[in-house]
């Protein structure tokens, strides 16, 4: 089955550090890959997502993510973090071998922002 | 558009009471799912409906939740009876396609004490 791994459970970084989130995904056919992001007592709300076409894809608070079919990733990166990005985030696929009804959610990354 | 609309946002209740939790989806969203979120099991995928018909329910726990969808715009999780470990942050997620990912709530937290 798809299946996503986020390889780092917790992140600490200080503010307007650069960050990166890892994302590892399983399958090697045609997938779609969405970043989520849920701020606390919140739900998940959607960050960016990669489909077809370029890479790379940039969310509108400065997040980007890059499609590597090769090394099947999709990390997020931030050049410079915010206090207001702590939060948890989630990578997620469809597609593969599970088809495109349904999101595998990998178990999410917790980005701690400090002054 | 109000967005994914889950009620109660917080539900406190004793050990063997049925609970249930409500969820209204964007209008024209044809999927909706169920999650639960509790600190060591991450995300789970409860149960998941298409035009208003269960499509995989087998992220259900136990005998004791069940789901339906009677129309398009109202679904329900029903925990009966309720035990603590069920206390978590239920979600419900609608969905149109499958290139804009899915909708959020914002949640109901239940506490069972």
């Amino acid at each position: 089955a798809q299946s996503v791994t986020q390889l780092d459970s917790q992140v600490p970084v200080f503010e307007e550090a650069p960050v990166e989130l890892r994302c590892n995904y399983s399958s090697s056919v045609s997938v779609y890959l969405f970043w989520y992001v849920q701020y606390p007592n919140q739900g998940l709300q959607l960050l960016l997502k990669y489909l077809s076409g370029s890479t790379l894809v940039e969310s509108i608070n400065g997040f980007e993510a890059e499609f590597n079919k090769s090394q099947t990733s999709f990390h997020l990166r931030k050049p410079s973090v915010h206090i207001s990005d702590t939060a948890e985030y989630f990578c997620a696929v469809n597609g593969g071998n599970t088809g495109f009804q349904k999101l595998v959610f990998g178990t999410g990354t917790r980005l701690l922002v400090s002054p | 558009d109000a967005g994914v609309i889950q009620s109660p946002r917080h539900e406190v209740t004793e050990m063997g009471q049925e609970v249930t939790l409500r969820c209204k989806p964007i209008s024209g969203h044809d999927y909706l799912f169920w999650y639960r979120q509790t600190m060591m099991r991450g995300l789970e995928l409860l149960i998941y409906f298409n035009n208003n018909v269960p499509i995989d329910d087998s992220g259900m726990p136990e005998d004791r939740f069940s789901a339906k969808m009677p129309n398009a715009s109202f679904s329900t999780l029903k925990i009966q009876p309720s035990e603590p470990r069920d206390s978590a942050v239920y979600f419900c997620a609608s969905r149109a396609d499958r290139v804009n990912g899915y909708t959020f709530g914002s949640g109901t937290r239940l506490t069972v004490v």
